[in-house]
């Protein structure tokens, strides 16, 4: 089974906080996805990433930043956290170019205050 | 702009009752489209559909796509408590290497 991991369930900040989300994936997958989920937005893709140090930019990757130096693991960064920034943040992995079907972590709940 | 759009964004039935949820979308060069359900952490895979009037089955989930009418429907007949989640419907197109999702539906079962 494809097991995707997010450092933390539940997370609280504070507003200009640097924050770091992580996200770890153990079937060697190539691409890997950062998503928020908001109430009536839907999924929403802020970055993704088909390879070690390669990055793309999503739909809504303003205030955000990404690293992905070896293959399992891509962290999302938000340089300066702000309330707008308070999300589900989803990670997820699919194997390689062209499949399309994603594993999913079981999310991070970020609140900044 | 590739736009994803689900109906009803929320639906509260009976147990036994059988439901459609719906999904539309606009993109261009159309590749796959791809079901979810997420209970309360990850969205888990369901189906991915790729050729049109082909239904995809299991159990009692089943889904079909339209590519002329351009749309998707999710069915789940004789509905049980454990059907409660939001449905996620998603579509890549071609080339694009990433997926639109819609607003997902919020379906409750009632015993």
């Amino acid at each position: 089974d494809v097991k995707v991991t997010q450092s933390s369930r539940y997370l609280v900040k504070r507003t200009g906080e640097k924050v770091f989300l992580e996200c770890v994936q153990d079937m060697d997958h190539e691409n890997m996805f950062w998503y928020r989920q908001d109430p009536g937005l839907g999924l929403r893709l802020i970055y993704f990433s088909y390879d070690v140090k390669m990055k793309e930019k999503g739909d809504i990757p303003e205030g955000y930043s990404v690293s992905r130096e070896k293959k399992e693991r891509f962290s999302l960064i938000l340089e300066s956290a702000s309330t707008n920034q308070t999300s589900m943040y989803l990670c997820a992995s699919s194997l390689s170019w062209g499949d399309l079907e994603q594993y999913f972590g079981p999310g991070t709940r970020l609140t900044v205050t | 702009e590739d736009k994803v759009v689900q109906s009803p964004l929320s639906l509260v039935v009976h147990e036994g009752d059988t439901v459609t949820l719906n999904c539309s979308y606009e993109v261009t060069n159309f590749r796959s489209l791809l079901w979810y359900k997420q209970e309360k952490k990850a969205p888990t895979f369901l189906f991915m559909l790729t050729s049109s009037g082909i239904e995809k089955k299991s159990g009692r989930l089943s889904s079909i796509l339209d590519k002329k009418e351009l749309f998707s429907i999710l069915n789940i007949t004789a509905t049980q408590t454990g059907d409660s989640a939001i449905y996620l419907c998603a579509v890549e197109s071609a080339g694009a290497q990433k997926l639109v999702f819609g607003q997902g539906t919020r379906l409750t079962i009632n015993p």
